[in-house]
């Protein structure tokens, strides 16, 4: 069974640009979530989606966006970059909220 | 608010002893799940338990075990033995009926031979 897969695993943008990041969740999962994770805060909740719903927000501000489609597959965008948006953003995907989470090797972001 | 406390940030050991990880919550939820997860260097985070907020049956699985104890809103982590492959960064995750995740701090395990 294929993991977690998420594109693209490095990206570097510079400060006011917009980004976005892709994560193809295990086949049969419908739920999928994304962390953000830096030396600093550690990993943060950002949101979860189900069945192309968002189900859950973490407390990012509105520049954090995503969406799921149809297949499960989901995106997170985030509009006018700032320094501090640098970190590793994580996918993970489960069957339902409450199972258990498999998670993708990350997009690691650099803002310059 | 929920919150996930793992007092210690960094844990050393010399193969083959026991070492217990620390994990405590705060939740007003009645119904939540508890997790923990290990990631290696350079690797992804792996799936290690889950416990909900009814069942606080200890679990041992080969040479790891938990230890969960609703009255002191705990969930600890004990690895038996300890070996080399055991080191990583180890979180304790939160998740109540609301559905959002919270995850502590992690607690970098190190083995050494």
């Amino acid at each position: 069974k294929a993991g977690v897969t998420q594109t693209p695993r490095y990206l570097i943008k510079t400060r006011g640009q917009q980004v976005t990041l892709s994560c193809s969740p295990i086949s049969g999962h419908r739920s999928v979530s994304w962390y953000q994770q830096t030396p600093g805060q550690g990993l943060q909740f950002l949101f979860e989606y189900f069945s192309e719903t968002q189900r859950n927000k973490g407390n990012f501000p509105g520049r954090f966006s995503g969406r799921q489609f149809s297949n499960s597959r989901s995106e997170m965008n985030v509009s006018t970059l700032e320094l501090g948006d640098s970190a590793l953003y994580l996918c993970a995907s489960s069957r339902d909220t409450f199972d258990e989470q498999f998670f993708g090797p990350g997009t690691r972001l650099t803002v310059l | 608010a929920q919150k996930v406390t793992q007092a210690q940030t960094e844990i050393s050991v010399v193969e083959k002893e026991d070492v217990t990880l620390d994990c405590v919550y705060e939740t007003r939820d009645t119904t939540y799940y508890l997790f923990w997860y290990k990631q290696p260097p350079s690797g992804e985070l792996v799936f290690l338990i889950r416990r909900n907020s009814f069942d606080e049956q200890n679990e041992i699985s080969g040479r790891y075990s938990w230890n969960f104890q609703k009255s002191t809103s705990s969930f600890n982590f004990t690895i038996t033995a300890s070996q080399v492959v055991d080191s990583a960064v180890y979180f304790c995750a939160l998740k109540t009926n609301a559905g959002k995740s919270t995850f502590g701090d992690g607690t970098t395990l190190t083995v050494k031979p």
